[in-house]
C-alpha cells in the first residue's frame, strides 16, 4: 500500500499568510494526488486534482504542485473561510489512501 | 448534477454488521464512475473503505480485510455497504463518494454523511 504522509499536522498563520503544506508518498504516483479542504462541521471538498489542476469554482489562490512522491498544496494569501483541514489523497492505486491531515487556523 | 444520500441506523451493536445504503439522484449509477466509500472517527481523518463501478467490480482497503462488502443495485441506483463484527473502533461518519471518471479515481462528489454508532 501506498502511504501517505502530510506535514505539519497543524499550522497558524495571519490573514494574507502564504501557506504551504506538503504530502509525501511512500512511492511514486506521478500526478494522481488531489487535495481536499474539510471545514468544521462540513463534508470534504476537492480543490485539486491531477496534482495542479484546480477543480471548477476553486479559488485562485490555491495551488498544487509536484510529482512523483512530493507534493505542495499553497495558498498565497490566507484568508478567515479557509479555515479547514486539508488533506491529500493518492488515488493511482488501491487503497487510494488519504494523508493524515493538516489542520489550518487563523 | 449527481447527488448523493447515505442512509441506514443510527446505531449498531458490537459484533454485528452495519449496513448503509447511498442513493444516487441526478444521474445513473451506471455512468462511467466509481462509487465510494470513505469513512472519519470522531476527531479523526479520512479513511479510504472501498470503491466499486456498476459492473460490479470491487476494490477493498485491506485494513478492512474481509468484513467489508460493497454492492450496486442498478434497479434503485443505490451503493451499498456492508461491514460485519463491528466494533466501537468502527463508529464513525460513513460518506459516499463519486470519483470523477472511470480512469480518475479522485472524489469529486460526497454525500452529507451519516453517522454511525457502535455501541450496546
Amino acid at each position: 500500500d501506498i502511504q501517505m504522509t502530510q506535514s505539519p499536522s497543524s499550522l497558524s498563520a495571519s490573514v494574507g499568510d502564504r501557506v504551504t503544506i506538503t504530502c509525501r508518498a511512500s512511492q511514486g504516483i506521478t500526478n494522481y494526488l488531489a487535495w481536499y479542504q474539510q471545514k468544521p462541521g462540513t463534508v470534504p471538498k476537492l480543490l485539486i486534482f491531477a496534482a495542479s489542476t484546480l477543480q471548477s469554482g476553486v479559488p485562485s489562490r490555491f495551488s498544487g504542485s509536484g510529482s512523483g512522491t512530493d507534493f505542495t498544496l499553497t495558498i498565497s494569501s490566507l484568508q478567515p473561510e479557509d479555515v479547514a483541514t486539508y488533506y491529500c489523497q493518492n488515488y493511482l492505486s488501491a487503497p487510494r489512501t488519504f494523508g493524515h491531515g493538516t489542520k489550518v487556523e487563523i | 448534477q449527481v447527488q448523493l444520500q447515505e442512509s441506514g441506523p443510527g446505531l449498531v451493536k458490537p459484533s454485528r454488521p452495519l449496513s448503509l445504503t447511498c442513493t444516487v439522484s441526478g444521474g445513473s449509477i451506471s455512468s462511467s464512475h466509481w462509487w465510494n466509500w470513505v469513512r472519519q472517527s470522531p476527531g479523526k481523518g479520512l479513511e479510504w473503505i472501498g470503491e466499486i463501478y456498476h459492473t460490479g467490480t470491487t476494490n477493498y482497503n485491506p485494513s478492512f480485510k474481509s468484513r467489508v462488502t460493497i454492492s450496486v443495485d442498478k434497479s434503485k441506483n443505490e451503493v451499498s455497504l456492508k461491514l460485519n463484527s463491528v466494533t466501537a473502533a468502527d463508529t464513525a461518519v460513513y460518506y459516499c463518494a463519486k470519483s470523477s471518471g472511470f480512469l480518475q479515481w479522485y472524489l469529486e462528489s460526497w454525500g452529507q454523511g451519516t453517522r454511525v454508532t457502535v455501541s450496546s
